[in-house]
């Protein structure tokens, strides 16, 4: 398997709701990453999980709540979310970042109502 | 802190070549990524080049020049799929395994 899942591929909730983000990974990668993507504008850092730690936050709200259960299973909670959080949200794994890249889920779409 | 510096957009006709540059300001560099992002998809790996010199895959390659602090990708035979955004991306010492995706190039082919 050398795929990433990201499910749900949509998701559309309310600024009350609370919804979570899963990502799955079975290529026994030792880094599992969250991104935000606006429309045309790059993917921008948001959590870094190293051997199941989290070791980089990038000062991300706190209504963004990452969770790594085990090594293949990547989850980002949502709570309060507001308007300007509607992006494509994606998670990559990695073994060596450099040489062999990230491997990118395909992303959730998200809409805050 | 890290920065990185590409074109915006780029245009070029079926089977020509272009070349995208990024130049990139980080602490402890260890190497220059590109990767390819078409529209409603995510981002995939194309290359990496840790040492000075070209790497080719196919009609791909990517040069590095570290003393310069800068790269590029060049891209042969364009076809029309090659249409999508660019982006180069830097690991460095900040970072650690994260990589910090530069602002991305549109690239355009026509027929």
């Amino acid at each position: 398997d050398t795929e990433v899942t990201q499910t749900p591929k949509h998701l559309v909730m309310g600024m009350t709701n609370k919804k979570s983000l899963k990502c799955e990974q079975h290529m026994g990668h030792r880094a599992m990453y969250w991104y935000k993507q606006k429309a045309k504008k790059p993917p921008e850092l948001m959590f870094v999980y190293s051997y199941e730690k989290l070791s980089i936050n990038e000062s991300v709200p706190s209504r963004f709540s990452p969770e790594c259960p085990n090594s293949s299973l990547l989850n980002l909670h949502l709570h309060a979310l507001q308007p300007e959080d509607s992006a494509l949200y994606l998670c990559a794994s990695s073994q060596d970042p450099g040489k062999d890249g990230y491997t990118f889920g395909s992303g959730t779409r998200l809409t805050v109502v | 802190g890290q920065s990185l510096e590409q074109p915006s957009e780029v245009t070029a006709v079926e089977g020509a070549i272009v070349q995208i540059n990024c130049t990139y300001q980080t602490s402890g560099f260890y190497g220059l990524s590109w990767y390819q992002q078409h529209d409603g998809g995510a981002p995939t790996f194309l290359s990496y080049n840790a040492l000075d010199g070209l790497e080719e895959t196919g009609r791909f390659s990517s040069f590095l020049s570290r003393s310069d602090s800068y790269g590029y990708l060049l891209l042969q035979e364009l076809q029309m799929k090659d249409s999508a955004s660019y982006f180069c991306a830097v690991r460095d010492e900040q970072a650690g395994t994260a990589l910090i995706f530069g602002k991305g190039t549109t690239l355009s082919v026509s027929s």
